[in-house]
């Protein structure tokens, strides 16, 4: 199975551009998430989802957006991108919402704001 | 709240040696602690876990970890390290939060 696809791999953004990552899974898990990692500072979550139709902020969620329409996609929406968004973007999932469910991760996507 | 520290940016280990990760928590009541692995332009993969029960928690991929409640410590450890076990890796706990990340370099 693919599990966890993004797309694209890389990207390069002008600033103040929007731009929306795209997340998609197959395992029918209820939950996903966005998570931004920068060297020194590991990963940060930026919004989660516990099923469709749901979603919430994490740690750092300012200038981005998410939706969930259905339980498989999971897009990540930059409306005006900025320099320090710069960063590589991981999407992940796990079955159920429980404490102790692992996370299933993506390649990622590196994103370049100039 | 919850979260977890890894002290250590960097850990250089022969190949055969034992090799530990360090990871400390701060929680309130049972800890949910995780093990991640990222090895270069790929995503996080788990190793393990800690829900409850036995405080040697085994894994998958040969790593186990041990769980010490009363140094709030939960590190990842392998008896014989390999080369190819040097990656990046991760602790998290059940609140979404990921420790720094620990490189793992083995030497032949």
């Amino acid at each position: 199975t693919a599990g966890i696809t993004q797309a694209p791999t890389s990207q390069i953004l002008a600033a103040g551009r929007s731009m929306t990552l795209r997340c998609t899974q197959d395992m029918r898990h209820n939950a996903m998430y966005w998570y931004r990692q920068d060297l020194g500072l590991g990963l940060r979550l930026i919004h989660y989802s516990n099923t469709a139709g749901t979603t919430g902020k994490g740690e750092v969620p300012d200038g981005y957006s998410v939706s969930r329409a259905n339980t498989d996609d999971f897009p990540l929406t930059l409306a005006s991108a900025v320099p320090s968004q710069t960063s590589v973007y991981f999407c992940a999932s796990s079955d159920g919402v429980t404490d102790y469910n692992e996370q299933f991760f993506g390649p990622g996507t590196r994103l370049t704001v100039l | 709240a919850q979260s977890v520290a890894q002290p250590e940016d960097q850990v250089n280990v022969a190949e055969g040696n034992p090799l530990t990760v360090k990871c400390t928590y701060s929680v309130s009541g049972n800890p949910y602690l995780f093990w991640y692995v990222q090895y270069p332009n790929r995503g996080l993969q788990f190793l393990l876990k800690y829900i409850t029960g036995d405080n040697l928690v085994k894994g998958s991929y040969v790593f186990d970890s041990e769980f010490n409640y009363s140094q709030t410590s939960f590190h990842l450890k392998k008896p014989s390290a390999l080369v190819s076990d040097s990656a990046l890796y991760f602790c998290a706990d059940s609140t979404l939060t990921f420790g720094k990340g620990t490189m793992l370099l083995v030497s032949p």
